[in-house]
């Protein structure tokens, strides 16, 4: 069974940091393509960033709005995929989902549960 | 970016019904589009890619179709199980886009 469990959620000041994991099983994770989404609490999906395996040099691609603040990696020998988020605003508030692509690129075939992350003072 | 238009915002249906949701990107993307399901409290479920394959497990009363600009989702045979919320999701271009979804409603 495919399982992808993101840790790391919670309440954090505006201008703080925090660092979301997802740890994953049952299927192949080293030549998986691994994303982070979040939804709003309006409920829209956003993709944030996506990387891609080892044979593709864990090619890392990012929603404009998110580059440089956030950063994504990967640990293939533990099958989890991180997101480390800096320098937090309010409007980051979200539920942040890690998702896996293993059939075809740019699909996300299945999602974690999600972690909950509320930025506020 | 390319831009996912949704419609209806919100749908309601009684049981056996089809539905259809439709979705309308900003350029042609190439049938590089999915649907996903969101049921209440849960997270997105794969329903269909490409435009038109089913995911694994999925029933077969959803069908997807369209091409260019224009993709629709069809529901026949409305079950009490597909109450959710549907969105669609562009990977033709980098950054991936979603529509705002539509919620499902049994009338």
């Amino acid at each position: 069974e495919v399982q992808l469990v993101e840790t790391g959620g919670g309440l954090v000041q505006p201008g703080n940091s925090l660092k979301l994991s997802c740890a994953t099983s049952g299927f192949t994770f080293s030549t998986a393509w691994m994303n982070w989404i979040r939804q709003t609490p309006g409920k829209r999906l956003e993709w944030l960033a996506q990387i891609e395996d080892k044979s593709n040099n864990y090619f890392i691609s990012y929603l404009e709005s998110v580059k440089g603040r956030f950063t994504i990696s990967r640990d293939d020998s533990k099958s989890s995929v991180y997101l480390q988020m800096n320098n937090l605003k309010e409007e980051d508030t979200a539920i942040y989902y890690c998702s896996s692509t293993t059939v075809v690129t740019g699909v996300m075939d299945a999602w974690g549960q999600g972690a909950s992350v509320t930025v506020s003072s | 970016d390319i831009q996912m238009t949704q419609s209806p915002a919100s749908l309601s249906a009684s049981l056996g019904e089809t539905v259809t949701i439709e979705c309308r990107a900003s350029e042609d993307i190439y049938s590089n589009l999915a649907w996903y399901q969101q049921k209440p409290g849960n997270s997105p479920q794969l329903l269909i890619y490409d435009a038109n394959s089913l995911a694994d497990g999925v029933p077969s009363r959803f069908s997807g179709s369209g091409s260019g600009t224009q993709y629709s989702l069809k529901i026949n045979s409305l079950q009490s199980e597909d109450v959710a919320s549907y969105f669609c999701q562009q990977y033709n271009n980098y950054p991936y886009t979603f529509g705002a979804g539509t919620k499902l409603e049994l009338k």
